[in-house]
């Protein structure tokens, strides 16, 4: 069983459209990070949220936390071909090191 | 601030042959970290390096293994490469409290 869920798996829009892409787990966490990955590139950290509720925005992106620190969410507001990507989140998890999601692939079609 | 540095990028090996991979982290920052990245199992945690100690294990056999420096540069060995050796090999820069991973750009490893 993995730590953390993400949907949907994958995801194709066209330019324009709005989305929003969750991660889920069955365990509380102190902190949560959301991440984008390009092909052939390293994930690239977007956002760590902290506190239950929380909700941080990024130009178009915005992240909420859940009130119970257990789920986060990803909404993007008029997508543009250049958030194509596979978004991961993850948790920091003593032990474990930082622990990823499955990630959301996202194609934002011109 | 530079960001984290991999080298190489790119690299072919024969099956049965061993490789050492090197990741310059982000100045000041003591957490070296280790991943996987395969198409079929995604982001797999193989090792962590603190303060040039082995703070936390993936599981993964032992023909994986690493070390970091005093200067917080690390490098990642494989023995006796196998072909599902074959990923993205990353290495993420942290302060080692939890509050995000910086990473390089990979080393894409193929083994044939």
């Amino acid at each position: 069983t993995q730590l953390l869920e993400q949907s949907p798996q994958f995801l194709s829009i066209q330019e324009g459209e709005n989305l929003t892409v969750y991660c889920n787990s069955s365990s509380v966490f102190s902190s949560l990070q959301w991440y984008r990955q390009e092909p052939g590139e390293g994930p690239v950290l977007l956002v760590t949220v902290v506190t239950g509720g929380e909700v941080k925005k990024l130009k178009r992106l915005t992240f909420q936390f859940g009130d119970a620190r257990k789920d986060s969410s990803l909404h993007i507001t008029a997508a543009q071909p250049g958030d194509t990507g596979l978004y991961l989140c993850a948790v920091y998890n003593y032990g474990q090191n930082f622990v990823f999601g499955p990630g959301t692939r996202l194609s934002v079609l011109p | 601030k530079a960001g984290v540095t991999q080298t190489p990028r790119y690299l072919i090996k024969t099956r049965g042959q061993q490789v050492t991979l090197s990741c310059s982290p982000i100045s000041g920052h003591r957490s070296v970290s280790w991943y996987q990245q395969t198409p079929g199992q995604g982001l797999q945690f193989l090792f962590e390096y603190f303060s040039e100690t082995q703070r936390n294990k993936g599981n993964f056999p032992g023909r994986f293994s690493g070390r970091q420096f005093s200067n917080s540069r690390s490098e990642m060995n494989v023995s006796t490469l196998e072909l599902g050796d074959s990923a993205l090999y990353l290495c993420a820069s942290s302060l080692g409290t939890g509050g995000g991973a910086f990473f390089g750009q990979g080393t894409r490893l193929t083994v044939v």
